[in-house]
């Protein structure tokens, strides 16, 4: 089945530890993206790649980090420097960046920094 | 800047008709879409409308665009229990925006 992972469905944390959050497609995608959720609020864009070994700020990058070494997997690190981690993020990826390509979503990881 | 409203809660009583409004900003939007997102999990994309079409169905679901007024609904006949969710608008020129999303409910 061809599809988005991402691991773990829940992690816990605690404050000024780095954690790294999994994102796998085997979709052969070329985009990918992050998004973090808060409750009550729309999906706010945190990275995206459009390409292997390159990869943009979205609107929140502040305190977060990606890498893109493999088209199917963007890791997202979330450091220590963010302020609020506490929140629902979920991966995306889509054939391309342009207006033609709908994306499509993992499942989601909650991340809980106490 | 873009920006997509949308209310955020709407009740219907199951067998009924939901429809969920959006409006958005950005004139230039090439494609609109519509998203469902079910309690813990991700979001599954429902439909989608072309900035040039007025109306989609697909089966329970239909979608009215009307461009002139930057409004965009979401019809879904005969709601169901299992059409509890979030529901997102969206709207996409060169990067895609999201609206807050509509919780609905469905009532017994």
């Amino acid at each position: 089945d061809g599809g988005i992972t991402q691991s773990p469905k829940y992690l816990f944390r605690k404050e000024g530890q780095n954690v790294t959050l999994s994102c796998e497609q085997n979709l052969n995608h070329d985009a990918m993206y992050w998004y973090r959720q808060d409750p009550g609020q729309g999906l706010r864009l945190i990275y995206y790649s459009q390409i292997v070994n390159d990869f943009q700020k979205g609107d929140i990058a502040e305190g977060y980090s990606v890498s893109r070494e493999k088209k199917e997997s963007f890791p997202l690190t979330v450091t220590s420097a963010q302020k609020n981690p506490t929140a629902f993020y979920l991966c995306a990826s889509s054939m391309g960046q342009g207006s033609t390509y709908e994306q499509y979503f993992g499942p989601g990881t909650r991340l809980t920094v106490t | 800047g873009e920006d997509v409203e949308q209310s955020l809660f709407l009740s219907v009583r199951e067998g009924d008709s939901s429809v969920i409004n959006c409006t958005y900003t950005d004139s230039s939007s090439t494609y609109l879409y519509w998203y469902k997102q079910e309690p813990g999990a991700g979001l599954q994309l429902l439909t989608y409308i072309f900035s040039n079409m007025d109306m989609k169905q697909d089966q329970r679901l239909t979608v009215l665009l009307n461009k002139k007024d930057k409004h965009l609904s979401l019809r879904i006949a005969d709601t169901q229990t299992g059409d509890s969710a979030i529901y997102f608008c969206a709207e996409r020129d060169d990067k895609i925006i999201f609206g807050k999303g509509t919780r609905l409910h469905i009532l017994p």
